[in-house]
């Protein structure tokens, strides 16, 4: 079983949508969790940063963490075409220097 | 734009050969780390550089080391190159080596390995 797994696979939605996407992980030791975009041929860039569990909400984007249950999950409001990207889950520990990734979720917003 | 810059974009090299990879940090930023990210997958820590000692290595083999200089830029050697080595290599600073620090990524390196 791999540490952080994410869903769903490739997502293909229209424009306004709402996309939910959502990791789940084993390591209780995971305190800092984030979300990053990467847009294809680039590297990733941070979307959302929650420590612990709790909700947390930056325009159209909520991201949401639920440490009882080792879920983690970012909400996306009214699509745009422009959020066609991956989107990479990662965490991480306290005393922990490295991210731990999901494999990714490919999103396209068709217009 | 994060400010982290990587050189070159794309290489290609052959099996058994060496290549070197390049980093520069975010300005004020001590940490660098290095990830390997397959086609389709999420990013795979390889290690993480921290005032020039290496500050935590994951699950790949000692022909993948680096350095990291006075300036906090940093450098990939992987030697022995092979065909499983292609990927997009990403390094990412941070402020200091802890977890509640974000870490930005550069745009990566892309390498083929023939």
């Amino acid at each position: 079983q791999k540490e952080v797994e994410q869903d769903p696979g490739p997502l293909s939605v229209p424009e306004g949508a709402i996309v939910s996407l959502n990791c789940t992980y084993s390591n209780s030791a995971f305190q800092y969790f984030m979300w990053y975009r990467q847009y294809s041929r680039k590297g990733p860039e941070l979307l959302m940063y929650t420590y612990s569990s709790g909700n947390k909400e930056d325009g159209r984007f909520t991201a949401q963490v639920d440490k009882s249950s080792k879920y983690i999950s970012l909400f996306i409001r009214d699509s745009q075409p422009s959020d066609s990207a991956t989107y990479l889950c990662a965490m991480t520990g306290g005393s922990n220097y490295k991210l731990t990734f999901g494999k990714g979720t490919l999103l396209t917003v068709n217009p | 734009e994060t400010g982290v810059t990587q050189s070159p974009t794309h290489l290609i090299k052959t099996r058994g050969q060496q290549v070197t990879l390049r980093c520069s940090s975010q300005s004020g930023h001590n940490t660098v780390s290095w990830y390997q990210q397959a086609l389709g997958q999420g990013p795979q820590f390889i290690f993480q550089y921290y005032r020039e000692e290496e500050n935590g290595r994951g699950n790949f083999p000692p022909r993948f080391s680096g350095l990291q200089f006075p300036n906090y830029s940093s450098e990939l050697n992987v030697n022995a190159l092979e065909l499983d080595d292609s990927a997009l290599y990403l390094c990412a600073s941070s402020l200091e080596a802890s977890g509640r620090d974000t870490q930005y990524f550069g745009p990566g390196t892309r390498l083929t390995v023939l």
